[in-house]
């Protein structure tokens, strides 16, 4: 079975902090997309993020990166400098590469930036 | 295009009743799949579509539900007999086929069920 665990149901930063989320996953796989999405309070989920499993080098968006760890399973979020505006639910989810007809997603962390 | 649009944005509905709900994917992507979203949890997957043909169906998805997409554009997610435990936000989701090569997957604002 394919799993995506996500540990920290809740977390709280000062704006202009940089905060980690965690994020392992389990699959028989050797070829995955990894993701992170981000659902803001009563608007739509969005894509923050996306690392090809083939791929070492770890991706980068702005202030958004990931520390992806193949062999660990591992893939985490790490976001500088937050802003009020980060303020969300945030899902790490996966695809398989080979049949990407749906993603499975974690439970998401809720993510609240203070002023 | 404004991205993918469902309607109603909320629903509360007698147990019993019969719900249908539709979704609008962007224009042109040939993909679109159906996810429910309970509180606490992410979304999990419910069916998906390539063009108007439902390629896959989740477990999670019971007699009691029918998904549809005639003529591969809109689609229509219906829930007879509603339950309590199907109180839920449904997403709905679009892309295009991109082959080998993966596209991003863009999500509606959900439907809220309430099923008193």
């Amino acid at each position: 079975a394919q799993t995506v665990t996500q540990s920290q149901p809740e977390m709280s930063v000062q704006e202009a902090e940089t905060v980690t989320l965690s994020c392992t996953y389990d699959t028989s796989e050797n070829n995955y997309y990894l993701f992170w999405y981000k659902q803001p309070p009563s608007r739509q989920m969005i894509l923050v993020i996306r690392q090809e499993a083939y791929k070492q080098q770890n991706a980068t968006e702005n202030r958004f990166s990931v520390n992806f760890q193949k062999a660990a399973k591992s893939f985490s979020l790490k976001i500088s400098d937050s802003l009020l505006g980060d303020t969300a639910m945030y899902f790490c989810a996966f695809t398989p590469r080979n049949r990407d007809d749906k993603i499975i997603f974690g439970k998401g962390t809720r993510l609240h930036i203070l002023p | 295009d404004t991205g993918v649009s469902q309607d109603p944005r909320h629903k509360i509905t007698k147990r019993g009743q019969n719900v249908t709900f539709r979704c609008d994917p962007i224009s042109e992507h040939n993909r679109l799949y159906w996810y429910r979203q309970t509180l606490g949890q992410g979304p999990e997957f419910l069916t998906y579509f390539q063009n108007e043909a439902q390629l896959e169906k989740s477990r999670l998805l019971s007699d009691r539900f029918s998904a549809e997409r005639p003529k591969g554009s809109f689609s229509t997610l219906e829930i007879q007999r509603t339950e309590q435990g199907d109180s839920a936000m449904y997403l709905c989701a679009s892309s295009l086929d991109g082959h080998r090569f993966y596209t991003e997957a863009f999500f509606g604002q959900g439907t809220r069920l309430t099923v008193v």
